[in-house]
């Protein structure tokens, strides 16, 4: 137990629609880092958040923002669905925004209909 | 910007015997690197990482890695396979300081570890 939690587990949705993905960081992280996986496109990092402001963009589409709030927990935002949107994702945290150890939780799993 | 290459998408080994997983990297400066291991259905744990310090790098679970940077790699190495090391290994790099990339981690395309009885 990396002591990174996500919710929801998994999330079945449909084109169009949209979610809200959610991470609690190991307590005492201050950096938050959204990761998606997916076949065709690997492991891919999206957006990194330290201390409730935006630190690093990675390959996130517009449709897709994401925040971390004050109690240090992010969301990621995923609208106007599509199928290729479909993919595990992943949060990670650190302790610091540095190129500092990430510790992933166990991510949540998008499938769009 | 940085890359990693994993050579080689499936490896299979028999138990007991060693295992190889390659990684070579892309940086203009030695970066940080890091390998990965992820079970069917969960997270990645970290398996070890290179900092800098000294460059043969001890991890969890008997595995070790190497950084070469005249030949820019980080393999993966455990001297005798165990039907619980079956998973997907990945490399991973991300810059020193500063940059677009410090911070994030830039992953290889993973390589899936078969361990034959």
């Amino acid at each position: 137990d990396s002591g990174v939690t996500q919710t929801p587990k998994h999330l079945i949705t449909a084109t169009g629609q949209r979610v809200t993905l959610r991470c609690s960081p190991r307590s005492g992280d201050l950096s938050v880092y959204w990761y998606q996986q997916s076949l065709d496109q690997g492991l891919q990092f999206l957006i990194q958040y330290y201390n409730g402001e935006e630190r690093a963009k990675g390959n996130i589409l517009e449709r897709f923002s994401a925040q971390q709030f004050p109690d240090l927990h992010s969301e990621l935002n995923l609208s106007s669905l599509e199928l290729g949107d479909s993919a595990l994702y992943f949060c990670a945290s650190s302790a610091s925004g540095t190129p500092d150890t990430q510790y992933f939780g166990p991510g949540t799993r998008l499938t769009v209909l | 910007a940085q890359s990693v290459t994993q050579l080689g998408s499936h490896v299979s080994v028999s138990e007991g015997a060693l295992v190889l997983l390659r990684c070579n990297y892309s940086s203009s400066v030695p970066p940080y690197l890091f390998w990965y291991v992820q079970y069917p259905n969960q997270g990645l744990q970290l398996l070890l990482k290179y900092t800098s310090a000294a460059t043969l790098v001890k991890g969890i679970n008997g595995f070790e890695a190497e950084f070469k940077k005249s030949e820019t790699s980080f393999h993966l190495t455990k001297p005798s396979a165990h039907m619980s090391d079956a998973a997907e290994y990945f490399c991973a790099v991300t810059a020193r300081a500063g940059g677009t990339s410090y911070g994030k981690l830039t992953f290889g395309q993973g390589t899936i570890l078969t361990v034959h009885p």
